[in-house]
């Protein structure tokens, strides 16, 4: 499968709980982004990473959110103590380089439920 | 705050005809503009880029932009019903790497 790969698709989390998310790029990509989207709302920028290095985080809320792109291994965005309104489906995005030129290729994404 | 605008729909085309649906963007130095699909409990699918001024076609799609008047479109020429979708309208600002998404737009391809 050589597209955006997204783990796990779904996940059921109580609140207090954390919830990682996983996510491996396209072949050949080196760029990722994280987007969220909450139910009857538009798909919103998180963060974009390269591989060990956070780019642009200012769609990051501030508080319980972090998102890493280690040397080996996927990009994983973490959501500590998690709340209902975290529920929402959190996609990523792959791109081979940075650019105004360069297409966003989505995964499937992780419906996150907050029980 | 930079915002992108769709009409949310529903819009409703009868199959086999044109389905134009459009988007404007308040960047007026936004560069990078994108229709995506998506399908209800799905992930967005890109169609189409576009970068310059007019128009580019692809298939049965055709992407149209008028920087001037901060407008962007997707034509979809004789649509089918497996057209039917919400079209999202993205735009990357200056300076920055992370799209900005219209609320899309519902289309429905009537058989």
């Amino acid at each position: 499968n050589a597209g955006v790969m997204q783990n796990p698709r779904h996940l059921v989390r109580r609140r207090g709980q954390e919830a990682r998310l996983r996510c491996s790029p396209m072949k050949g990509h080196s760029h990722v982004y994280w987007y969220r989207q909450l139910p009857e709302e538009g798909l919103k920028f998180m963060v974009y990473l390269q591989k060990e290095n956070i780019i642009d985080e200012s769609g990051m809320p501030k508080e319980r959110f972090s998102a890493e792109f280690p040397k080996e291994g996927p990009s994983i965005l973490r959501i500590q103590q998690v709340v209902r309104g975290d529920s929402a489906a959190y996609f990523c995005a792959s791109s081979p380089a940075s650019g105004y030129s360069y297409e966003q290729y989505f995964g499937p994404g992780t419906r996150l439920t907050v029980t | 705050q930079k915002e992108v605008e769709q009409n949310s729909g529903p819009l409703s085309v009868p199959e086999g005809a044109i389905a134009s649906l459009n988007c404007t963007y308040s960047d007026r130095v936004s560069q990078s503009f994108f229709w995506y699909r998506q399908y209800s409990g799905k992930s967005p699918e890109l169609i189409m880029s576009i970068y310059s001024n007019g128009d580019k076609e692809d298939g049965r799609f055709t992407a149209q932009l008028n920087k001037a008047s901060q407008y962007v479109s997707l034509l979809i020429r004789d649509s089918q019903p497996s057209d039917s979708a919400t079209y999202l309208c993205a735009v990357r600002p200056p300076n920055a790497d992370g799209l900005t998404f219209g609320k899309g737009t519902h289309l429905i391809i009537q058989p």
